[in-house]
């Protein structure tokens, strides 16, 4: 089945500055990459995502770069803000009926102030 | 607000006690997840009803039983757990299964088994 890993698992950036939070995945089938920001209290909710016919997507101040010849994608947060502060999670799948979303372990985004 | 609501947000329960989450989404999708968020760990898919079939049961005991009676609603039973069972459990719906379409997560369920 896939697997996927995150790197790191904390990041700490001052405000401002840029983060960058990569994910690695296993199987080559995978061709859909969300990423999901996790606040305290809350539950995991989409920021970006993207699908294998593409290199790149942004949005904002996030962007998503896929690299499927190597099987890694990565989130990009330009001008980090306090509010950035979150889990961040990545997750990847296929297509067709047994498809289910597989996930990193998630990275503790910290924007010092 | 992301249109999957769960109840109750928190629960403390004992492993006699038998009690069930409960998860309700109002955007017309027709898959429904039950995930587990432990700490440190990635979130570990549970179950999966598409067009309120069960589709995955991903080795969960049988302490955990869930049922999904129509399209918008979906339940966990839980019976004796285990204080190892204590998580997070969040339910999350898409459009359908296996279309790699966006899944909205509800806010979850704090479990406390003692």
């Amino acid at each position: 089945g896939e697997n996927v890993e995150q790197h790191p698992s904390t990041l700490s950036v001052q405000e401002g500055d840029s983060a960058v939070i990569k994910c690695t995945y296993s199987d080559s089938a995978s061709n859909y990459f969300p990423w999901y920001k996790q606040e305290l209290g809350k539950g995991p909710q989409l920021i970006i995502d993207i699908r294998s016919n593409v290199g790149e997507k942004k949005d904002q101040r996030i962007a998503v770069t896929l690299n499927k010849t190597a099987k890694h994608f990565s989130l990009h947060i330009t001008e980090t803000q306090p509010e950035d502060s979150a889990v961040y999670f990545c997750a990847a799948s296929s297509y067709g009926a047994n498809s289910k979303l597989t996930f990193g372990k998630g990275i503790t985004l910290s924007v010092r102030p | 607000e992301t249109g999957v609501t769960q109840t109750p947000r928190h629960l403390v329960m004992g492993m006699t006690n038998k009690k069930s989450l409960k998860c309700e989404q109002h955007l017309g999708h027709n898959a429904m997840y039950w995930y587990k968020q432990s700490a440190k760990k990635p979130l570990e898919l549970m179950f999966v009803y598409n067009f309120k079939e069960q589709t995955e049961n991903n080795s969960v005991p049988s302490r955990f039983s869930p049922e999904c009676p129509n399209s918008s609603h979906l339940f966990l039973h839980l019976h004796t757990l285990q204080p190892e069972d204590s998580a997070l459990y969040l339910c999350a719906s898409s459009q359908e299964r296996g279309r790699g379409t966006e899944a909205f997560f509800g806010q979850g369920t704090r479990l406390t088994v003692v």
